[in-house]
């Protein structure tokens, strides 16, 4: 019953490093989605995408990459980090974005550090 | 134009009192979905309660409930007989349809009520 798998859980990064966070999900779930949590914004969306081969640009992607090249995986890359990058990362997923019904699913989150 | 607005950064109840937290949303798509979603202080989500634009009765999931005033465009969400555990973050969230005014079906978040839960 795994869900939305996040890794890491934490992560440290020196200025100018770059890493990928994992994102796998095992409903066979179209739609997925990056998020970015910082104290007193919200959640907001980095990239998405509505299928495999597909993905776009959210309220936030300056700074961050993603590819979709099979349906479970959608894996995140920062480039160059940076400090203003710090902050708590959440991968979600839901069936399709043409049914404004359907719930997103959350990974647990990682927590980035950008020192 | 901030599409979703929770308009109490923090609120505070007494144990096994009801407490109400705001939500305001902003659309023209007549097919959307409102979503409450919980976050305590472990830090995962955890999906709430649902209300779609075209449901006529107001949702509700145990101790949740949803008060979807369509006019008004506010979905709240109730709490009924607050325990300590409901001490948490709570977001608000509106899913257009897809395709709608340029809309992808993405999920827009408020930015949250922190309630804290008195014994």
């Amino acid at each position: 019953n795994a869900g939305v798998t996040q890794t890491p859980k934490f992560q440290v990064l020196k200025t100018g490093q770059s890493m990928t966070l994992q994102c796998a999900q095992d409903m066979n779930h179209e739609y997925m989605s990056w998020y970015r949590q910082d104290p007193g914004m919200g959640l907001r969306l980095i990239h998405y995408s509505v299928g495999a081969g597909i993905t776009d640009q959210g309220e936030v992607p300056n700074g961050y990459n993603v590819s979709r090249s099979t349906t479970e995986d959608f894996p995140l890359r920062l480039l160059s980090a940076a400090p203003s990058q710090t902050s708590v990362y959440f991968c979600a997923s839901s069936y399709s974005a043409n049914y404004y019904n359907s719930p997103l699913h959350f990974g647990n989150g990682t927590r980035l550090t950008v020192t | 134009a901030q599409k979703i607005t929770q308009t109490q950064p923090g609120m505070f109840v007494q144990e096994k009192e009801a407490v109400t937290l705001d939500c305001t949303y902003d659309t023209s798509d007549p097919s959307y979905g409102l979503f409450w979603y919980k976050q305590p202080s472990s830090g995962e989500m955890i999906f709430l309660i649902y209300q779609g634009s075209y449901d006529q009765q107001n949702a509700t999931e145990g101790r949740y409930s949803l008060n979807f005033q369509k006019a008004r465009k506010s979905a709240n969400l109730v709490i009924s007989a607050s325990q300590l555990g409901d001490s948490a973050m709570y977001f608000c969230a509106m899913r257009e349809g897809a395709g709608y005014g340029g809309s992808q079906g993405n999920l827009i978040f408020g930015k949250g009520t922190k309630l804290s839960v008195k014994p």
